[in-house]
């Protein structure tokens, strides 16, 4: 079966750094995507990852393993208003797009 | 900035009703997407579309749904008979290109699903 984890839960500090874990077990691999997803609204994209290594986007960066499975997305300088999901989507080999359950991020003063 | 956009925001409906769910995806996009959530739950994959065709589609979406692009600017998500295990939101996503490397897909703001 598809298979992504991700920590259904964390809680930070306002300009504290965190590091939101993933690890996926798909039927083939085309890329691993981050998305930011407020409370009753759409999901929007935060990062691609397709090869191995990190990708950066200013306070935001997303790490990949293939051979491990394994993605983090790594958050700096919290803010109050990056409290929401954290959604890891990994696209299998029929291009579609098999989603994680989410991590709730709580950012406290 | 283009955005897809959805309508209706929500909808309610009585079980065995047919539903049409509207979006217009980004005007230069080629690949379209529908997604749904139930509340609480993941994001789950029902179908993408190209090319004037279904090209991917996952167990969820049997029979009773079906897509459609009538004009050239919509896309809609039909059910033809509601269940109560319908009731969630709905996402469209478009993205641009004819290749995977045009890979973010914007998302629609959603349609809330409410089958009573």
């Amino acid at each position: 079966g598809q298979n992504i984890d991700q920590p259904t839960e964390m809680t930070a500090t306002e300009g504290a750094i965190v590091q939101i874990n993933c690890t996926y077990q798909t039927s083939g691999f085309n890329g691993l995507f981050w998305y930011q997803q407020h409370a009753g609204e759409a999901p929007t994209f935060l990062s691609y990852n397709v090869l191995d290594g990190l990708e950066e986007k200013g306070r935001f960066s997303s790490f990949l393993s293939r051979s491990k499975g394994y993605s983090y997305l790594l958050l700096k300088e919290l803010q109050m208003k990056d409290s929401a999901s954290y959604l890891c989507a990994v696209k299998d080999s029929n291009y579609q797009l098999i989603w994680g359950a989410g991590t709730k991020l709580i950012i406290k003063p | 900035e283009p955005e897809v956009t959805q309508t209706p925001s929500h909808q309610v409906t009585q079980m065995g009703q047919e539903v049409i769910l509207r979006c217009v995806p980004i005007s230069n996009h080629l690949y379209f997407y529908w997604y749904r959530q139930i509340l609480g739950q993941k994001v789950e994959f029902l179908v993408s579309f190209y090319n004037n065709e279904i090209s991917e589609k996952s167990e969820i979406f049997d029979d009773q749904f079906s897509v459609e692009r009538p004009d050239g600017s919509n896309f809609t998500l039909k059910i033809r008979s509601t269940k109560l295990e319908d009731s969630a939101m709905y996402f469209c996503a478009s993205r641009p290109g004819a290749s995977d490397s045009s890979y973010e897909q914007y998302f629609g703001p959603g349609t809330r699903l409410t089958v009573t």
